[in-house]
């Protein structure tokens, strides 16, 4: 257990809705990361958030959104859903810092079907 | 920009030992770090290269070349299980943005 969560773990909907995928980092992690993981595809870096803040942003589309909270879990918003959104949405957590082994822990992810 | 290359697939003998070589050019380096991913699962950490050279951790060594943006995993005496994903991934710039290569699929045979 890598001590991220992510909720749901599953989730089924049709295109053209929205979703709200959630994270709870660990425990004293200020810095959360989203990817999104399309089937036999790398990890596509989308956003980082650090202690509430955007840090920074990868190839994110404009119908996807995120934020951190005050309580530093996260949510990533997908709106006006297609097909190609289908994938795993992974989150990650970690403190930042040049120092050796603080490498990011990775919740289960979850995965989205589009139909 | 941010560009990393690792071959897409590998193949190897069960108890041989298989290098996984990562080449990168990214806008700021603080860091290389190596993951495994087994499919359908979540990646987990297997080593961290901040300086140039080899660092061991039993079956696995991951080696760093910051003048050459060059790193490789070796993996000794493989197993069946280490048939995996595994990721290169580069922490960069001011905000530490963890970035991924796209993986190497290795498949282990007996």
């Amino acid at each position: 257990d890598s001590g991220v969560t992510q909720t749901p773990k599953h989730l089924i909907t049709a295109t053209g809705q929205r979703v709200t995928l959630r994270c709870s980092p660990r425990s004293g992690d200020l810095s959360v990361y989203w990817y999104q993981q399309s089937l036999d595809q790398g990890l596509q870096f989308l956003i980082q958030y650090y202690n509430g803040e955007e840090r920074a942003k990868g190839n994110i589309l404009e119908r996807f959104s995120a934020q951190q909270f005050p309580d530093l879990h996260s949510e990533l918003n997908l709106s006006s859903l297609e097909l190609g959104d289908s994938a795993l949405y992974f989150c990650a957590s970690s403190v930042p810092s040049k120092d050796a082994d603080t490498e990011a822990f990775f919740g289960q992810g979850t995965r989205l079907t589009v139909v | 920009g941010q560009n990393i290359d690792q071959p897409t697939e590998m193949t190897a003998t069960e108890g041989a030992i298989v290098q996984i070589n990562c080449t990168y050019q990214t806008s700021g380096f603080n860091g290389l770090f190596w993951y495994q991913q087994h499919a359908g699962e979540a990646p987990t950490f297997l080593s961290y290269n901040v300086l140039d050279g080899l660092e061991e951790k039993g079956r696995f060594s991951s080696f760093l070349s910051r003048s050459k943006g060059y790193s490789y995993l070796l993996l000794k005496e493989l197993q069946m299980k280490d048939s995996a994903s595994y990721l290169c991934a580069v922490e960069g710039g001011a905000t530490n943005k963890l970035i991924f290569g796209t993986g190497t699929l290795l498949a282990v045979q007996p």
